[in-house]
């Protein structure tokens, strides 16, 4: 039972355009959300997160929307350059229950195009 | 660098073996966890330890057991070893507080052959 799902395995944007990556979730106890970026060889790098009582957080290139109506996350990257090209993952968790675990996506491999 | 740092990087050895991966977490965080990446799979949850103690356990095989030691470093050890076993391990930690995002290491390659 894949309860975050990321339904794009792979996006191609221009330099200096934005990127946006989506995920949706099943799970309604899950109250936190993350962003990582993934190089190869390299363990994921946490970029951005947001917890259920926002819909929107903002840090630097990167703003993340959530959408808990439609269990829906977001992730903008505003401009996209090329050392964004990476696989992105996101992922959640319970905090407010009391499981901290992550349940990641399956990734989205995202290529910035010079 | 996410102040995460995993040992030994890659691991080469037999099936029927036994090893030893070490984790040691972020300067001050008391949560270590454990994730299992296999080729064919995402990142799965494995174990969590919390400043020495179990907190959570998530697929984990009876053959893999792990520990947090009094100085917070982590071990995760995997006897046994069949080749389905072949993944990348990795090791993160977080602080304490609400929403803390967790911080990941480099992970160790284990192959077996």
């Amino acid at each position: 039972d894949q309860q975050v799902k990321q339904n794009s395995p792979s996006l191609s944007v221009q330099e200096g355009r934005i990127s946006i990556l989506n995920c949706d979730y099943t799970n309604s106890m899950f109250d936190y959300f993350l962003w990582y970026k993934k190089y190869p060889a390299e363990g994921p790098t946490f970029l951005i997160s947001i917890s259920s009582i926002k819909d929107k957080n903002e840090d630097g290139r990167f703003t993340v929307f959530l959408n808990k109506s439609a269990k829906h996350l977001s992730l903008h990257i505003v401009p996209s350059q090329p050392g964004d090209s990476a696989v992105y993952f996101c992922a959640a968790s319970s905090i407010n229950f009391g499981n901290e675990k992550l349940t990641f996506g399956t990734g989205t491999r995202l290529t910035i195009i010079p | 660098d996410s102040g995460v740092t995993q040992t030994p990087k890659h691991l080469i050895t037999a099936t029927g073996q036994r090893v030893t991966l070490r984790c040691s977490p972020r300067s001050g965080d008391l949560s270590v966890y454990w994730y299992q990446q296999s080729l064919d799979q995402g990142l799965q949850f494995l174990i969590q330890y919390y400043n020495g103690e179990e907190r959570a356990k998530g697929n984990i095989l009876e053959r893999f057991s792990a520990q947090q030691f009094p100085d917070l470093h982590s071990e995760l050890n995997l006897s046994s070893l069949e080749l389905g076993d072949s993944a990348l391990y990795f090791c993160a930690s977080s602080g304490t507080g609400e929403y803390q995002p967790q911080h990941f290491g480099d992970g160790t390659r284990l192959s077996i052959l």
